[in-house]
């Protein structure tokens, strides 16, 4: 049974402290996708990429967050310095992009990594 | 921009009931797709149903079914013979694919649907 994993599942860290966040997409998936969950703002997208490029990261605060995807089958995101306005799910998601419109277009969810920032 | 509206925060079914969840968008895509996900209390988030806007039939995955009116940018989601563990936040979505290259997921803000016995 294919699946997303992230790890860590859950992360507790002080103020100013760096955290990375990883996630292994769907074997032959071509897109992976970064979430961030919060009771005000709900499901934001961070980030995306495609065949490994970023394809947009504008929703993600590019001061202090990056996304990176060293190889095909790992995703980073890493916060440096953490706050604790960051404290939230995040959720890493995959998918099969193609170029028309058979492609999937549905994007399978990784379990989330709850971030606390004390 | 696209934008996903679900006007019930809250709704409650009796187990065995049917029950139904609304969903307005708006996209100036033709082609797009339209998604509803569950986040039990364990956070996953989870597929329950996918439809294709160029699709005019719809979409169903057992107990599940949408009602897709194009038209008036609706997405129904309705579950029949409610169970205990269908109780979870719904969130409806869409997102666009043309020509492959903008594959952006909106979500609405969801549901939260509890299931009674």
């Amino acid at each position: 049974d294919a699946r997303v994993t992230q790890t860590p599942r859950h992360k507790v860290t002080e103020m100013g402290q760096e955290v990375t966040m990883r996630c292994q997409p769907i074997l032959g998936h071509n897109t992976v996708f970064w979430y961030r969950q919060t009771m005000m703002q709900g499901l934001e997208l961070l980030a995306y990429f495609r065949n490994r490029a970023p394809l947009d990261d504008s929703g993600m605060p590019k001061d202090r967050f990056s996304a990176e995807m060293p190889d095909a089958t790992l995703a980073t995101l890493k916060i440096q310095p953490s706050e604790p306005r960051d404290s939230a799910v995040y959720f890493c998601a995959s998918g099969l992009a193609g170029t028309a419109r058979l492609s999937t277009d549905t994007q399978y969810f990784g379990p989330g990594t709850r971030l606390t920032v004390l | 921009a696209q934008t996903v509206t679900q006007s019930q925060p809250e709704m409650s079914v009796q187990e065995a009931e049917t029950v139904t969840l609304s969903c307005t968008y708006d996209t100036s895509e033709n082609n797009y797709y339209l998604f509803w996900y569950k986040q039990p209390p364990s956070r996953q988030m989870i597929l329950v149903i996918r439809q294709e806007a160029y699709k005019q039939q719809n979409a169903t995955e057992n107990r599940f079914s949408v009602n897709f009116q194009k038209a008036a940018k609706s997405f129904s989601l309705k579950i029949s013979d409610s169970q205990l563990g269908d109780t979870a936040m719904y969130f409806c979505a869409v997102t666009t694919n043309s020509g492959g290259s903008n594959y952006k997921l909106t979500f609405g803000k969801g549901t939260l649907l509890t299931v009674n016995p």
